[in-house]
């Protein structure tokens, strides 16, 4: 059951321009969503949260808005830098009951940012 | 302050045998969850362990076991390998309480390749 969804899976920006990361979900019961980042080799970095009383987070390059009626979030970059190419997922917890310790993630973008 | 490790990095096995991987979380966290990341299907949940009782468990078979100790360590099993258990394996650990959504921080993962 893929409850977040990233339909896209790679992405390719020039360096300087925005990256629009896309994540959708389809359990409203979600009421908080993140962004990891990952590199080869490595484990998930966790990038910027939102909670759902929320629609817009900002932290230095990084924005996620969120579109509760859309059931829609986005990861903005601006401005995107070569060091920014890496797998982005978008997760989701769910707090309370049998989902505790549990994030639902997306199947990951690869954002590729060319010089 | 140390971060997830685990252990080993890289594995190669056979059909057929077993492998256990170990997982040690952040000091004074008690929940380690477990993920499997494959190719195009981001990250799916296996299991999440909160002061030595398993929580929470996703949707593998049997085959997939784990464990947690008293000092938070864990580790987890996977009997009777199959081709299709090749994957990079994930652990996270996070404060683990019960309220409230905790972060979890990912280990560098195990990659596990059966031939």
């Amino acid at each position: 059951d893929q409850q977040v969804k990233q339909n896209s899976p790679s992405l390719s920006v020039q360096e300087g321009r925005i990256s629009i990361l896309n994540c959708d979900y389809t359990n409203s019961m979600f009421d908080y969503f993140l962004w990891y980042k990952k590199y080869p080799a490595e484990g998930p970095t966790f990038l910027i949260s939102i909670s759902s009383i929320k629609d817009k987070n900002e932290d230095g390059r990084f924005t996620v808005f969120l579109n509760k009626s859309a059931k829609h979030l986005s990861l903005h970059i601006v401005p995107s830098q070569p060091g920014d190419s890496a797998v982005y997922f978008c997760a989701a917890p769910r707090v309370g009951g049998s989902t505790l310790g549990r994030l639902y993630f997306g199947r990951g973008t690869q954002l590729t940012v060319w010089p | 302050k140390a971060g997830v490790t685990q252990t080993p990095r890289y594995l190669i096995k056979t059909r057929g045998q077993q492998v256990t991987l170990s997982c040690s979380p952040i000091s004074g966290h008690r929940s380690v969850s477990w993920y499997q990341q494959t190719p195009g299907q981001g990250l799916q949940f296996l299991f999440e362990y909160f002061s030595e009782t398993q929580r929470n468990k996703g949707n593998f078979p049997g085959r997939f076991s784990g464990r947690q100790f008293s000092n938070s360590r864990s580790e987890m099993n996977v009997s009777t390998l199959e081709l299709g258990d090749s994957a990079l394996y994930l652990c996270a650990s996070s404060q683990g309480g019960f309220s409230s959504y905790n972060e979890q921080f990912f280990g560098p993962g195990t990659r596990l390749t059966v031939l």
